[in-house]
């Protein structure tokens, strides 16, 4: 069964800071990976997903890498602002029992980030 | 963009009573997901929609819960006799055609019952 666990639980740190947040996957037989951000009592914006055959992906200030045979992917924030504070999650596609849907995503708990002035 | 809707953003019930809780899905999406995120929790799939029918549930999905995709464009999931412990942010996805295909999320639905 697919677990995933998100390191650190919560993380404060101060503007312009680089950060990096960790997510690790128990089964490596993974599609895609993909990290979302949710501000409080709102829904999920998918942030990048990194397919398996990916090392990394970028989108502005964000880099994703994954490591499928040590089951990590960590996401890199460089010179974090204000406007980051949020809840980052990190989800793998994960198969049914019969292993014929891949669809279903299976969420870590998240980390709370929180950039101050 | 195109985005997923959901409505209503809230709700709130008394226990025992049924909730439908909508979405509209992107439009040239094939698969459709409902989700759940009790607060403080994980979230938690519920069931999964391929071609007009259930391609997957979780245990959670008991017989309590239903979904249907009415017409072309909506996709509900109902709840038939709410519980306390169903209370819960209520999410629904959506996605192209294969697992490699970013899921799309709603902004959800807060269910709450008293």
């Amino acid at each position: 069964k697919q677990e995933v666990t998100q390191i650190p639980a919560a993380l404060s740190v101060p503007e312009g800071e680089n950060l990096v947040l960790n997510c690790s996957f128990t089964d490596s037989a993974i599609y895609n990976l993909q990290w979302f951000r949710q501000d409080p009592g709102k829904g999920l914006t998918s942030l990048l997903l990194i397919q398996s055959s990916q090392r990394e992906q970028t989108s502005g200030r964000l880099n994703a890498s994954l490591d499928k045979s040590s089951g990590r992917s960590t996401l890199y924030i460089a010179a974090s602002q204000p406007g980051d504070s949020a809840t980052y999650l990190c989800a793998v596609p994960t198969p049914n029992a019969g292993g014929t849907s891949y669809g279903k995503l299976t969420f870590g708990q998240g980390t709370i980030l929180t950039v101050h002035p | 963009e195109p985005e997923v809707t959901q409505t209503p953003s809230h709700q709130v019930t008394q226990m025992g009573q049924e909730v439908i809780l909508r979405c509209v899905p992107i439009s040239n999406h094939l698969y459709f997901y409902w989700y759940r995120q009790i607060l403080g929790q994980k979230v938690e799939f519920l069931v999964s929609f391929y071609n007009n029918e259930i391609s997957e549930k979780s245990e959670i999905f008991d017989d309590q819960f239903s979904v249907e995709r009415p017409d072309g464009s909506n996709f509900t999931l109902k709840i038939r006799s709410t519980k306390l412990e169903d209370s819960a942010m209520y999410f629904c996805a959506s996605r192209r055609r294969t697992a490699k295909n970013i899921q799309y999320f709603g902004a959800g639905t807060r269910l709450s019952v008293l």
